[in-house]
């Protein structure tokens, strides 16, 4: 069955620090990944799936398929990146639902 | 432009009543998506619109959850009778498509409690 795996449910990390943040998944086809971040009395959002290779707030993914793995990672650290991050799946050319991992809270220490 | 609302935004109620909750996508979205997150749970996919029609609702847990999208605007999910493990945060998502690229965008959130 497809699954989403973070395994931290919190990660503290200094400001200025670097962060990362691991999701693991397992899927037998070509899947689409994604993160997506809640800010504090926000909603969710979606921060950047892989297919667009980009960086959205400092912060990069990069798909691993020998790995199975689409880790966040960030150099630099800022205490306004503080939130839940969720790592989540959607497979192709199939349907459309989007399976989620758990979340990682990431708590920035000034 | 207005995203996707959400109505209530919290809802307290005994075990055994019937709550219904009310999502308004971004205008123009066909796909409207319901999913929730129960205590310590991952968010989970209950079913998915396109315009007035399930795709799928492969998600939906009992015959307890009755979700329509009549006209293919404002959705609705009906819990009826409501359990104490019906408590958790329900979220609508919409988009425009559907496919690879599509980007799914989230309401804030019903939080349902069920005591």
């Amino acid at each position: 069955a497809q699954r989403v795996t973070q395994p931290e449910k919190l990660l503290s990390v200094f400001k200025g620090a670097p962060v990362e943040l691991k999701c693991n998944y397992s899927y037998s086809g070509s899947p689409e990944l994604f993160w997506y971040v809640q800010y504090s009395r926000q909603r969710l959002q979606l921060l950047l799936r892989h297919i667009s290779r980009e960086s959205i707030k400092g912060f990069t993914a990069d798909l691993n398929k020998g790995e199975t793995s689409f880790h966040l990672k960030k150099p630099f650290a800022q205490e306004e990146d503080s939130a839940m991050y969720y790592c989540a799946l959607r497979q192709s050319n199939r349907d459309d639902k989007i399976i989620f991992g758990k979340g990682t809270r990431l708590h920035i220490l000034p | 432009e207005a995203g996707v609302t959400q109505f209530p935004s919290h809802s307290v109620i005994e075990k055994g009543q019937t709550v219904t909750l009310r999502c308004d996508p971004i205008s123009g979205h066909d796909n409207l998506y319901w999913y929730r997150r129960v205590m310590g749970k991952e968010i989970k996919f209950l079913l998915h619109f396109v315009k007035e029609s399930k795709q799928d609702e492969s998600g939906m847990p009992n015959n307890r959850f009755l979700a329509e999208r009549t006209g293919g605007t404002y959705s609705t999910l009906k819990v009826q009778p409501a359990e104490l493990e019906d408590s958790g945060v329900y979220f609508c998502a919409s988009s425009q498509g559907s496919g690879r690229g599509d980007t799914q965008y989230f309401g804030p959130g019903t939080r349902l409690t069920v005591l």
